[in-house]
C-alpha cells in the first residue's frame, strides 16, 4: 500500500509553546488529508478534514484557532497545536487519500505537554 | 449521533483458537464498513472492508460480513497466530463518505 509518514513520532513541549506535526504522502498525491486525535483507551476522533489548497473543515468542538491545519501541497499537511497545554497531550494521527479512495494512515505522533 | 461500538478487550487467546471481535454501528443509510489493524509500533493498516449489505470482506484469514439487519460487522478468524497480536479497530464511513468513525479498538494477544 501507499506510504504516509508522520513526523515527529513523539514530542515533548512546554506549556504555552506551539508544536507542528507534519504528515507526508510519500508515493501518491493526497487530495484529502484527515487529522485524528486518540486519547488512551479511546477511539480515534476526527478533528478536521483538509483538501489541498482549501481551508480545513473542522469537526464540531474542535477549536480551529488552536489546531491550525495547512494543506499547501498534494504531499504535505501540517497540524500546529498553538499555545499547547497539558490537556492537549494526546496521540495525533493523520491519514491521506487520493480522490476519496482508500485512506492510508501515518504512524501517529505522541504529544506530551509539560 | 453516528457511532461504532466494538467489544472491549483485551482478548487473550492461544494459538489456533477461533477469534471473534464484535462490532456494531449506528448510521443513517448504509455506510462502508472497515476493519483496521495496528501492529506494535506501526500505523493503522486496512485489514478488510465491505461497501454494501451482505458483502463479505476477507484478508489474511480474517473475514467480516456486512449485516444490515443487525447493523453489525463482526471480525472472525478460524485459527489465530501469534503474529496476529495487535489492536483491531472497527470503523465506518461518515456521511460524506470520506473520513472514518472508529470504535475504541480491541487489543488481541495470542500466545503460543
Amino acid at each position: 500500500g501507499a506510504v504516509v509518514s508522520q513526523h515527529p513520532s513523539w514530542v515533548i513541549c512546554k506549556s504555552g509553546t506551539s508544536v507542528k506535526i507534519e504528515c507526508r504522502s510519500l508515493d501518491f498525491q493526497a487530495t484529502t488529508m484527515f487529522w485524528y486525535r486518540q486519547f488512551p483507551k479511546q477511539s480515534l476522533m476526527l478533528m478536521a478534514t483538509s483538501n489541498e489548497g482549501s481551508k480545513a473543515t473542522y469537526e464540531q468542538g474542535v477549536e480551529k484557532d488552536k489546531f491550525l491545519i495547512n494543506h499547501a501541497s498534494l504531499t504535505l499537511s501540517t497540524l500546529t497545536v498553538t499555545s499547547a497545554h497539558p490537556e492537549d497531550s494526546s496521540f495525533y494521527i493523520c491519514s491521506a487519500s487520493h480522490e476519496n479512495t482508500e485512506a492510508f494512515f501515518g504512524q501517529g505522533t505522541r504529544l506530551t505537554v509539560v | 449521533g453516528d457511532s461504532v461500538t466494538q467489544m472491549e478487550g483485551p482478548v487473550t487467546l492461544s494459538e489456533e483458537a477461533f477469534l471473534t471481535i464484535n462490532c456494531t454501528y449506528t448510521a443513517t443509510g448504509y455506510p462502508s464498513l472497515f476493519w483496521y489493524v495496528q501492529y506494535p509500533g506501526e500505523g493503522l493498516q486496512l485489514l478488510l472492508k465491505a461497501t454494501k449489505a451482505d458483502d463479505k470482506g476477507s484478508n489474511k484469514g480474517f473475514e467480516a460480513t456486512y449485516r444490515k439487519e443487525t447493523t453489525s460487522f463482526h471480525l472472525e478468524k478460524g485459527s489465530v497466530q501469534v503474529s496476529d497480536s495487535a489492536v483491531y479497530f472497527c470503523a465506518r464511513g461518515n456521511q460524506a463518505g470520506t473520513a472514518l468513525i472508529f470504535g475504541k479498538g480491541t487489543t488481541l494477544s495470542v500466545s503460543s
